[in-house]
């Protein structure tokens, strides 16, 4: 089993829908916990780290349940620009990724 | 700005030859990391390092080993390079706050490394 599951997608989703993506961790010792997005052929860049009471910033909503080892990214009114992969990431002493969740938004 | 350099965007090396890579961060952060990511598997972690001369291996190792000597530098080697390690390689550097938390990771533009 992966320590870190992610749904590989793709979700094709109009302009403007809600998507939510989802994350399964196997190591009950993580501590940290982020959501990075990657663009084709690029490196990966933080959208937002994930906190135990939940956090937002603008259209993005990221929750952590720790008692279930489960992490949810949630984007609202998606735009164009939201195409990429979405990366998981739980960390200890490493940081361990997903494979992604590619997400393309279309017209 | 954090900023992470590796030193090769493209590189073409032949089966059996001995390849370095290298990365190198500006921001003091004491934990560095080698992936790199394959379609469908995403990043996997090869080898990451905490401190000056010291190394842990990550999830996938063989074939590869590290150097840092010095703390902004964590190198990647391939000892004899064969071509299953065809692949795009990135290094991300951790650093670490005041609370004792660490930093998100940040990478370099990352290496894509053919191998023939």
């Amino acid at each position: 089993r992966k320590e870190v599951e992610q749904d590989p997608g793709p979700f094709n989703v109009p302009e403007g829908a809600t998507v939510a993506f989802n994350c399964t961790y196997s190591n009950s010792a993580s501590q940290s916990f982020f959501w990075y997005r990657q663009d084709c052929r690029k490196e990966p860049k933080l959208l937002m780290s994930v906190y135990s009471s939940g956090n937002e910033d603008g259209r993005f909503t990221a929750q952590l349940n720790r008692a279930s080892q489960y992490i949810s990214l949630l984007i609202r009114d998606s735009k164009l620009s939201d195409s990429a992969t979405y990366l998981c990431v739980v960390g200890y002493n490493k940081l361990i990724f997903g494979a992604g969740t590619r997400l393309a938004v279309h017209p | 700005d954090v900023k992470v350099t590796q030193s090769s965007r493209y590189l073409v090396k032949r089966t059996g030859e001995k390849v370095f890579l290298e990365c190198v961060q500006d921001m003091d952060h004491e934990n560095m990391f080698w992936y790199r990511q394959d379609p469908g598997l995403g990043l996997r972690l090869i080898y990451f390092s905490y401190d000056v001369k010291m190394k842990e291996k990550g999830d996938i190792p063989e074939g590869y080993s590290v150097s840092r000597e010095k703390k902004e530098r964590f190198s990647l080697i391939l000892e004899s390079a064969s071509t299953n390690q065809t692949s795009m390689y990135l290094c991300a550097s951790r650093g670490r706050l005041n609370t004792g938390a660490d930093t998100e990771a940040f990478f370099g533009q990352g290496t894509r490394l053919t191998v023939v």
